[in-house]
């Protein structure tokens, strides 16, 4: 059973419009979430955190918004630019599993086209 | 210089053979990892260590083991190849010292083909 979900294998946006990328989770034990962008033949490099006591988090043209309620967070990029184009993983960690593991989730792959 | 390294970069082997991947950090890190990557299915832990004397089991550990011979290297190890096993796999590194948060830094993958 997957315990992080990025629902949307892919996603297609204009440069310079607002990319958003959605994830859920299912453990309410999580108390970190990250963020991490893939470019092919490459290793995943981080991207953006935020820890469950913030509803927000943002670090220039990257901004992750929190919802607990809901188990859901977002990553938005504005304005996204040809070089965003990667596969985002969305990931948590927290104290309900193994103490400092990461759960990632399956993906999704961003186009932004010129 | 990359601070997180993995040889080979990439393999092709046959089925039944024994094959180890190295991982190499000069980050500091007493904490090490072992992903595998499958299209469309994310990341996946193989085995995990804290420090020099501990291994842990990931989600998908069967097949695979690990040796940790000194805080910077990490090996796995597949002691008979099969065909589901080819994949990308990832080596990442974290600091405990961080605290509760558990940025993870990868290095660029071996990509492995089981014949």
């Amino acid at each position: 059973d997957q315990q992080v979900k990025q629902n949307s294998p892919s996603l297609s946006v204009q440069e310079g419009r607002i990319s958003i990328l959605n994830c859920d989770y299912t453990n309410s034990m999580f108390d970190y979430f990250l963020w991490y962008k893939k470019y092919p033949a490459e290793g995943p490099t981080f991207l953006i955190s935020i820890s469950s006591i913030k509803d927000k988090n943002e670090d220039g043209r990257f901004t992750v918004f929190l919802n607990k309620s809901a188990k859901h967070l977002s990553l938005h990029i504005v304005p996204s630019q040809p070089g965003d184009s990667a596969v985002y993983f969305c990931a948590a960690s927290g104290y309900g599993g193994s103490q400092g593991n990461l759960i990632f989730g399956k993906g999704t792959k961003l186009s932004v086209k010129p | 210089d990359a601070d997180v390294t993995q040889t080979p970069r990439n393999r092709i082997t046959k089925t039944g053979k024994r094959i180890m991947l190295e991982c190499s950090q000069t980050k500091g890190h007493d904490r090490m990892y072992w992903y595998r990557q499958d299209p469309g299915l994310g990341l996946q832990l193989i085995y995990y260590s804290f420090d020099v004397k501990d291994i842990n089991k990931g989600e998908i550990s069967d097949g695979y083991s690990v040796s940790r011979q000194a805080q910077a290297k990490f090996s796995l190890s597949l002691e008979s190849a099969i065909p589901n096993q080819t994949a990308l796999y990832f080596c990442a590194t974290s600091d405990s010292r961080q605290g509760w948060d558990n940025e993870q830094f990868f290095g660029p993958g071996t990509r492995l083909t089981v014949l």
